[in-house]
């Protein structure tokens, strides 16, 4: 079976500061993962994904995510914080030739000016 | 490219009663997923189609059903609604076969039900 992971449900940065979300992975066989991110009232926004290749990541608004195998982690990373970063993020995995997505519980991201 | 469009976006319905609720993916995705975000039990996976065909499923009971029409558009439908049914339901679409495990979904703003 596949799971994920999100350790903090709420993780606090001064804009300005780097921040990192955490998500760590369970799977049986090779691991697509996701990051998506949701604003109030609205759908999932996808951020980025590792399918292979380079363990580092580049993404949309600036967001990175570093793929560590022998640590079974994805974690997501922005050098410098926005407020309007303020959201919540969903990390997910499916697992080579699986079809649905597994999401973690989310982690709200607060971002104070 | 328009988005995923969900329709209706509110909905309040009574215990008992039945809803339909409307999926239109990105023009060109032929795969359509739904899922159920719930405070308790967060996002969780309903079904997936591709080309009519229902290709999973996940835990839910059958009073949660779906199908999807030649144009790729989807619904799902909740039979005898409970008050834990009460949920924001997302519709997602990705290209090709969703059994291409590395293709992204995108997803619509969802339908927010009330079950009273």
């Amino acid at each position: 079976a596949q799971s994920v992971a999100q350790p903090e449900d709420q993780v606090n940065v001064a804009e300005g500061n780097p921040l990192t979300v955490k998500c760590t992975y369970s799977v049986s066989g090779n691991p697509y993962l996701f990051w998506y991110v949701q604003y109030p009232n609205r759908g999932l926004q996808f951020l980025l994904k590792y399918i292979t290749g380079d363990n580092l990541v580049k993404g949309s608004y600036g967001f990175e995510a570093e793929f560590n195998k022998s640590q079974t982690s994805f974690h997501l990373k922005k050098p410098s914080a926005l407020v309007s970063d303020s959201a919540l993020y969903f990390c997910a995995v499916r697992e080579k030739g699986r079809r649905a997505l597994t999401f973690g519980s989310g982690t709200r991201l607060q971002v104070q000016p | 490219k328009a988005g995923v469009t969900q329709t209706p976006r509110y909905l309040i319905k009574t215990r008992g009663q039945q809803v339909t609720l409307s999926c239109s993916p990105i023009s060109g995705h032929r795969s359509v997923s739904w899922y159920q975000q719930t405070p308790g039990q967060g996002l969780q996976f309903l079904f997936e189609y591709f080309s009519e065909t229902q290709r999973n499923k996940g835990n839910f009971p059958g009073r949660f059903s779906g199908r999807q029409f030649s144009n790729s558009r989807s619904e799902m439908n909740v039979s005898t609604l409970e008050l834990g049914d009460s949920a924001l339901y997302l519709c997602a679409s990705s290209p090709g076969d969703g059994g291409s495990s590395y293709n992204e979904q995108f997803f619509g703003p969802g339908t927010r039900l009330t079950v009273l």
